[in-house]
């Protein structure tokens, strides 16, 4: 089966800029989850969906930071304006089954640089 | 604070060595989980433990967890070059049925042939 894959794998853009990552899941998978590594800390979760509708969000950090995943397919992370504390890997992942034992297959991640 | 810390944060060892990864976290936790990022890529899991568990085993690794020490500890076993990479533990500390996991900071393994 295809894994997630995430695009693009990096990118650089400047501070106040837009950037927009997608996500796609492994098909089937209805959970999908976004999480992101700032450098030198842990990897963070920013939010869950299952299929199209937002199971969890606490995790994002302000509302610079928008997730769609319209139709219940691929998703979106958009950021918007981009700022320099934003720069970091930001990971895809999805599950199969709802519930906590449920392995997460991850993408290789966008690797976002904000200059 | 971060729930998941490992310890060490870097490890060095020959092939054929066993290797040993520890965790500890602060809350009370549904399972903890181990998985491997090799250098750009995806993290891929590697192994569950419950919280009513205190030891599992899968091929060369061996998880233990300890509530009572909010503590786990990874161990690989005749390591190999294949194995360098970093390795993270999550626990799901959630109260829904989520799968929402707390990753720790990680530990990177060389292994030198």
């Amino acid at each position: 089966e295809a894994g997630v894959t995430q695009f693009p794998s990096h990118s650089v853009i400047e501070k106040g800029q837009t950037v927009t990552l997608r996500c796609d899941p492994i098909s089937g998978h209805d959970n999908l989850y976004w999480y992101r590594r700032v450098m030198g800390k842990e990897i963070k979760f920013l939010l869950h969906f299952v299929k199209e509708s937002k199971q969890d969000e606490s995790g994002m950090p302000n509302n610079r930071f928008l997730a769609e995943r319209t139709g219940g397919t691929y998703s979106t992370l958009k950021v918007q304006p981009a700022e320099l504390e934003d720069s970091g890997v930001y990971f895809c992942a999805s599950s199969q089954d709802y519930g906590r034992e449920s392995p997460l297959h991850f993408g290789n991640g966008t690797r976002l640089t904000v200059t | 604070s971060q729930q998941g810390e490992e310890d060490p944060q870097a490890l060095s060892i020959q092939e054929g060595e066993n290797a040993t990864m520890n965790c500890s976290y602060k809350t009370s936790i549904n399972n903890l989980q181990w998985y491997r990022q090799n250098s750009g890529r995806g993290l891929v899991h590697l192994i569950l433990i419950r919280s009513n568990e205190r030891e599992k085993h899968s091929g060369r690794l061996r998880v233990t967890l300890d509530t009572s020490k909010k503590s786990s500890s990874l161990l690989i076993t005749a390591s190999r070059a294949a194995d360098t990479a970093s390795y993270f533990c999550a626990t799901d500390a959630s109260s829904g049925n989520t799968g929402k996991l707390i990753f720790g900071q990680g530990t990177t393994l060389q292994v030198k042939p």
